[in-house]
């Protein structure tokens, strides 16, 4: 069965950096999109990123963009979200979610982001 | 940016009854394909969003048939037949037909 497995997350000041690892299993990872998409706590969903199933085309939300950087390895079912100078507002949980078409089909648990001092 | 508006935030329900969620979006979401790219979600207490509908009034696997979703254009409904309890959780609805995806405000349904 389809599984996504985030990890990553964690306690990080203002201004410093994280990298989220997505690990995809029971389905060929290198034949879907997939996307990031955040839930700050006791709020509603909001969109990050996007990546093709090659990597080739890549999008970001504006709240991010020039900051966070999605890649994936397809050799090791792996999509990744490197995340610099992070704010306070981008305290959330961070999600995976693979894309079929342009749905997500199937999220993982999601990870925990805390920006504080 | 499309803006994705749902309507009610909040729906109490009593058991075995319908209930029924509009969204709305600020422009079309026709894609230049010809399909429209319209999601619905549902976030049960403490767990992530799962998929229920796509492409306005597709049931994703393992979806029950009581869920159900129209609509075309801007304006689009999820309507659940007989409400049970364990629909109990926030749906959002969602667009993919332009980047940047968004999502609506998310409908909170709970039991009476």
């Amino acid at each position: 069965q389809v599984q996504l497995v985030e990890s990553g997350g964690g306690l990080v000041k203002p201004g410093g950096s994280l990298r989220l690892s997505c690990a995809a299993s029971g389905f060929t990872f290198s034949d879907y999109y997939m996307s990031w998409i955040r839930q700050a706590p006791g709020k509603g969903l909001e969109w990050v990123s996007y990546i093709s199933s090659s990597g080739s085309t890549i999008y970001y939300a504006d709240s991010v963009k020039g900051r966070f950087t999605i890649s994936r390895d397809n050799a090791k079912n792996s999509l990744y979200l490197q995340m610099n100078s992070l704010r306070a507002e981008d305290t959330a949980v961070y999600y995976c979610a693979r894309v079929t078409d342009f749905w997500s089909d199937y999220w993982g648990q999601g990870t925990l982001v805390t920006v504080s001092s | 940016d499309i803006v994705m508006t749902q309507t009610p935030l909040s729906s109490p329900v009593t058991l075995g009854q319908p209930a029924s969620i509009s969204c709305r979006s600020s422009q079309s979401l026709v894609h230049s394909d010809g399909n429209t790219y319209l999601s619905w979600l549902q976030q049960r207490p403490g767990q992530p969003p799962r998929l229920l509908i796509y492409k306005i009034s597709n049931r994703f696997s393992g979806v029950p048939d009581r869920f159900s979703g129209s609509g075309a254009g801007t304006d689009f409904t999820l309507k659940i037949s007989r409400v049970e309890a364990e629909d109990v959780g926030v749906y959002y609805c969602m667009q993919a037909t332009q980047f940047p995806w968004t999502f609506g405000q998310g409908t909170k349904v709970e039991i009476k």
